[in-house]
């Protein structure tokens, strides 16, 4: 079946700009989380949602980051003001899981590279 | 969250069986271990999950001693399609809280 997709897959943006970058989870997962991955180091959490429902944004840097999902699927990330040190590739996963205790594997998409210039 | 320590880097000629050994000499009594693999430009795919002694699957081997402060990752007789980055992720559940990666290690096969 169909895996996480997130589009664009490239995004060149100048400072100051805004850009928002989507992400399309495994249907019916009910998880999804947002990464951010600098060049050469691992992901780090951004923020998690259940359903339609942000439970943790602890890992968002700014107020200029901003995440929805406003039905339950789809899920958008929303840089506003964009600087250079936001330029990272932003990965989306998505897990089955709706119960703390679980186990799930979270299913990553290919990430969206966005270059602030 | 249990810290981890993994090699940055690690060379391997194709054929060769590759251990790469994760170090988290604070993992909790309940944490599962957990290994993740990153092409470039790819996301991150979930290879093997553990919790003590031995777990093997179609992809890899997972090697737990009795203490659980280490672990293995084995891949046998890689091919030059398995350079990547290998993380190494301890944590009490993985479906639905935020993975805590480290650098991971980056490992080349050569021809």
């Amino acid at each position: 079946g169909a895996g996480v997709s997130q589009s664009p897959r490239y995004k060149v943006a100048k400072r100051g700009q805004d850009v928002a970058l989507r992400c399309d989870p495994i249907s019916g997962h009910v998880s999804l989380f947002w990464y951010q991955q600098a060049l050469g180091q691992g992901p780090e959490f951004l923020t998690y949602f259940q359903n339609e429902a942000q439970l943790d944004k602890s890992g968002l840097p700014s107020d200029r980051f901003f995440a929805e999902r406003p039905e339950g699927s789809v899920s958008t990330l929303k840089i506003q003001r964009t600087q250079q040190e936001d330029s990272a590739v932003y990965l989306c996963a998505s897990t089955n899981a709706f119960q703390r205790e679980n186990q799930e594997t979270q299913y990553f998409g290919p990430g969206t590279r966005l270059l602030v210039l | 969250l249990a810290k981890t320590t993994q090699p940055i880097s690690m060379d391997s000629y194709e054929g060769q069986e590759v251990n790469i050994t994760c170090s988290h000499n604070n993992i909790a009594t309940n944490d599962y271990i957990t290994w993740y693999q990153q092409f470039p430009s790819q996301g991150p795919r979930f290879i093997i999950q553990g919790y003590k002694t031995k777990v093997t699957n179609e992809v890899a081997s997972l090697f737990i001693p009795a203490d659980r402060k280490s672990s293995t990752l084995s891949l046998p007789r890689v091919s030059l399609s398995d350079t990547a980055v290998y993380y190494c992720l301890v944590a009490l559940y993985s479906g639905n809280t935020p993975l805590v990666f480290g650098k991971g290690t980056r490992l080349s096969v050569i021809a």
